[in-house]
């Protein structure tokens, strides 16, 4: 059981916006940690997606942005292209077991 | 360009001790902003921190396997070390070497090692 909760899977036609929400507690998201999330392409090592709640690194599209509130997060991605396909993982950190680092359990994205 | 390379046995046997070593190219491990960390991921599941080691050697474990890990660093080397002891099949995983930030994010990932625990 993960600390943080994603739904498992998602999907999308091309073009379409989808969403993946991101939901955690007092201890973590909701005690003002940063939320990064994390896109793995099939039989890939993660890449980070976005960092400190709502910033893109360099060369990630701003197709894919996110948002903080409270205790969740979420990750938005628009324009749904076929590249998209892969599994997304939020990630923080949290109080109650000494500031480690906590990721969600992953939600596979499909593009139909 | 930092890059990151995990290197180590693909092969424990149950009750023996895992040993990986991350050697980083590219960038200094001597930095004074970024930690060093382990993360796995067993076959089909998702993301686990391991644990996390800063330049001067002070570490921090994941709590569920604190008793077991112990993550060191070599800044001769530029290498940052995993040791897991008293393996088990549910340790079997692809273990990641990361630079790690608070602020932000693990940033940088080594391409993973598939370690198997098996007799």
């Amino acid at each position: 059981q993960s600390v943080l909760t994603q739904p498992p899977s998602v999907s999308g036609a091309p073009g379409q916006r989808v969403t993946i929400s991101c939901t955690g507690s007092s201890s973590n998201i909701g005690a003002a940690y940063d939320v990064h999330w994390y896109q793995q392409l099939p039989g890939t090592a993660p890449k980070l997606l976005i960092y400190g709640n709502t910033n893109r690194p360099s060369g990630v599209p701003d197709r894919f942005s996110a948002s903080k509130s409270g205790t969740s997060a979420s990750l938005a991605i628009t324009g749904l292209q076929a590249e998209d396909e892969a599994d997304y993982y939020c990630q923080s950190y949290d109080t109650s077991l000494s500031g480690s680092w906590v990721f969600g359990g992953g939600t596979k994205l499909t593009v139909l | 360009q930092l890059q990151l390379q995990e290197s180590g046995p693909g092969l424990v046997k149950p009750s023996e001790t895992l040993s990986l070593t991350c050697t980083v190219s590219g960038g200094s491990i001597s930095s004074t902003i970024y930690y060093w960390g382990w993360i796995r991921q067993p076959p089909g599941k998702g993301l686990e921190w391991v644990g996390s080691i800063y330049y001067n050697g002070n570490t921090y474990y994941n709590a569920s396997l604190k008793s077991r890990v112990t993550i060191s660093v070599d800044t001769s080397k530029n290498q940052f070390s995993l040791k897991l002891s008293s393996v088990t099949a549910a340790d079997t995983a692809i273990y990641y070497c990361a630079r790690l930030g608070y602020l932000e994010g693990a940033t940088s990932w080594g391409q993973g090692a598939l370690v198997t625990v098996s007799s």
